[in-house]
């Protein structure tokens, strides 16, 4: 099925240990976007990728460094993870000429949790 | 700066009551505003929308949404809840050319 595939689904690490969240969208969509959910916060965007070749930083960048690898791939790379970090992570995608008719289409998230 | 607020964090129904959960932003101007659903375990999926025209809205799953502009508001209701409408749902505001400001979320649970 067309969607957003996310990897891993849950993931523990320890504090300082570094990690890669994958995602991948076979829509040919050009923007994505990696969200962390928290209890009571919603959801705060993290990075974002408006098209291929550029990334841009969202509302709590800090902790977080992002790669756009193609059109399809866009990953969140946690370079010394800390507990404050322990959430879901969502990632997303979206194409400007429907984004605003569809929204935009999540993946199904990866559980975090740092000790 | 935009805001969402959803002031209900946790609502319990029974199945077959209504529903309206509540949700206000703060914006300079009238925005695109948006329900998405999150079923456990799921990602976001996408209620309904509102861009213009009739203020009542009608989405997927049985569920609608008013817009008040004198209230700054757009909640969303449903008149019979099932078990399976059980989520966290979460009302999210944009402007052409920016990026989704998401509510903090409320949770539904469903009496049987």
């Amino acid at each position: 099925n067309a969607g957003v595939t996310q990897t891993p689904k849950f993931q523990v690490l320890k504090t300082g240990q570094s990690m890669t969240l994958q995602c991948a969208q076979d829509m040919n969509h050009n923007s994505m976007y990696w969200y962390r959910q928290d209890p009571g916060m919603g959801l705060r965007l993290i990075y974002y990728s408006a098209s291929e070749g550029t990334t841009d930083k969202g509302e709590v960048p800090n902790g977080y460094n992002v790669s756009r690898l193609n059109k399809r791939e866009f990953s969140l790379r946690l370079e010394s993870a800390a507990p404050s970090q322990t959430s879901v992570y969502f990632c997303a995608s979206s194409e400007a000429a429907t984004e605003v008719a569809y929204g935009y289409t999540f993946g199904s998230g990866t559980r975090l949790t740092v000790v | 700066a935009q805001s969402v607020t959803q002031p209900d964090i946790h609502i319990t129904v029974s199945e077959g009551a209504s529903l309206e959960l509540r949700c206000n932003y703060s914006y300079g101007a009238t925005p695109y505003l948006f329900w998405y659903v999150q079923s456990p375990g799921q990602g976001l999926q996408l209620l309904l929308k509102y861009f213009s025209g009739d203020t009542l809205v009608q989405g997927i799953k049985g569920f609608e949404a008013e817009f008040k502009r004198s209230q700054s508001s757009f909640n969303l209701r449903k008149p019979s809840v099932h078990w399976s409408d059980a989520a966290e749902y979460f009302c999210a505001v944009r402007n052409y050319g920016q990026n989704f400001v998401f509510g903090p979320g409320t949770r539904l649970s469903v009496l049987p």
